[in-house]
């Protein structure tokens, strides 16, 4: 079955540390998202990419860095310079990024605590 | 700039009862307008969604939702919910390309 994999799904991270999470795909889709979900704040967007070697800062991307080397990986690395990096973190990939009206698929999410 | 809202934080119903989450969007280009849910323990998925066409969409599991271009307005809609429903349920708008915005979350509880 085609789908979303985050890996991995609890992570600890001591202060300091920057931490890398995993999303991979195998949609075939071109376009990948990372959000951060937080209680009663819904989604909010930390980087996109529509296609392989290129990304875009979403709303919230400051302590955040992202890779796309290959079209079914977009990992998101937490650095130490996010002050607030407790979260729940979701990956999601569409067919492609334009036009807009084409329905995200969602992988299993990564929750990150800081010891 | 685009933002959703999500009147309902917490809904909590029994069985059988009638449901309508409130969503309204502000964008005034073309929108494309999603609903996702989010059961307990499972990953976000597509309830329903509007791009264009008959305003009233039907989705998954006995769910639709009238997109109301006048009042900026997609509600979600059930007539009668089951304990299954049990789920945080989001609003989401895509105006601007490439981007999707979403609600607050809407946290459902269907007690038997």
């Amino acid at each position: 079955d085609g789908g979303i994999t985050q890996s991995p799904k609890y992570l600890f991270r001591k202060e300091g540390q920057n931490v890398t999470l995993s999303c991979e795909q195998n949609l075939n889709h071109d376009a990948m998202y990372w959000y951060r979900q937080d209680p009663g704040q819904g989604l909010r967007l930390i980087y996109y990419s529509q296609i392989v070697n290129d990304f875009q800062k979403g709303d919230i991307a400051e302590g955040y860095s992202v890779s796309r080397e290959k079209k079914e990986s977009f990992p998101l690395t937490v650095t130490s310079a996010q002050k607030n990096p407790t979260a729940f973190y979701l990956c999601a990939s569409s067919p492609n990024g334009r036009g807009g009206n084409q329905p995200q698929h969602f992988g299993d999410g990564t929750r990150l605590s800081i010891l | 700039a685009q933002s959703v809202s999500q009147h309902n934080h917490h809904v909590i119903l029994s069985e059988a009862a009638s449901l309508e989450l409130g969503c309204n969007y502000s964008y005034g280009g073309t929108v494309n307008l999603f609903w996702y849910v989010q059961y307990p323990g499972q990953h976000l998925q597509l309830l329903l969604k509007y791009f264009s066409g008959d305003p009233l969409v039907k989705g998954i599991k006995g769910f639709e939702a009238e997109f109301i271009k006048s009042k900026f307005s997609f509600n979600l809609r059930k007539p009668s919910v089951q304990w299954s429903d049990t789920a945080e349920y989001f609003c989401a708008v895509n105006g601007a390309p490439d981007k999707l915005i979403f609600g607050t979350g809407t946290r459902l509880q269907v007690f038997p």
